[in-house]
């Protein structure tokens, strides 16, 4: 069974600074998929960032970037000049397939405040 | 259009009521999918439908009871709830094939908060 760990319940930083949320994962598969998704106190799951297990680069988005390492199973999200409306729940998701169907496997989240 | 809508957002029923959540995304996307989300906790999935079929029930009570009338709209179907079943329900849509980019992101509602009394 795949698993996906974020060991920080919360984690603050102050606007304009860059911050690192963690993720690990577990998985027998070779080939797999690392997501992450912003939710606001409005409830909407945002996609933020994607990493496929064959990339050859860490992905960037904007001001997200991924920091994979993969002997390490981690895949760290790294947002750069944080702003006020960054402050919200961040889960990290591995895509697992099940049924000719894709699911997602949530890690249990990480709530970030940014502080002015 | 690059939304997914949800109604209502709000909704208390007692645990003799019968209620629908509706879903709806015109974006041409055939994989739809419910989630419940409890507070402080990830979304847990409950149902994928791929095609109008469904595809994946994660052993989900029989009071809960999902419908794909067509590949836009989904309907989460709601009867004798527990006072436990009160969360987040989000639904979300993604398209079925990679289409050569190797990974399709999930769209996400903004959930309607239920409520069991």
């Amino acid at each position: 069974a795949q698993k996906i760990t974020q060991t920080q319940p919360g984690m603050f930083v102050q606007e304009k600074e860059a911050v690192t949320l963690d993720c690990t994962y577990d998985t027998s598969d070779p080939s797999y998929g690392l997501f992450w998704y912003k939710q606001p106190s409005s409830g909407e799951m945002i996609f933020l960032i994607y990493q496929g297990s064959y990339d050859q680069q860490n992905a960037t988005e904007g001001r997200y970037s991924l920091n994979f390492q993969k002997a390490r199973k981690s895949a760290n999200l790294v947002i750069s000049a944080s702003q006020l409306g960054d402050s919200a729940m961040y889960f990290c998701a591995m895509r697992e397939i099940r049924g000719g169907s894709e699911k997602l496997v949530f890690g249990k989240g990480t709530k970030l405040t940014v502080n002015p | 259009d690059t939304e997914v809508t949800q109604t209502p957002k709000h909704l208390v029923m007692g645990m003799t009521n019968k209620k629908s959540l509706k879903c709806e995304q015109h974006m041409g996307h055939r994989a739809m999918y419910w989630y419940k989300q409890k507070a402080k906790k990830p979304p847990e999935l409950m149902f994928v439908y791929s095609y109008e079929k469904l595809s994946i029930n994660e052993s989900v009570p029989s009071r809960f009871s999902p419908e794909c009338p067509n590949s836009s709209l989904l309907n989460l179907h709601l009867h004798a709830l527990q006072p436990e079943d009160s969360a987040l329900y989000l639904c979300a849509s993604s398209q079925e094939d990679l289409r050569g980019r190797g990974y399709n992101e999930q769209f996400f509602g903004p959930g309607t908060r239920l409520t069991v009394l």
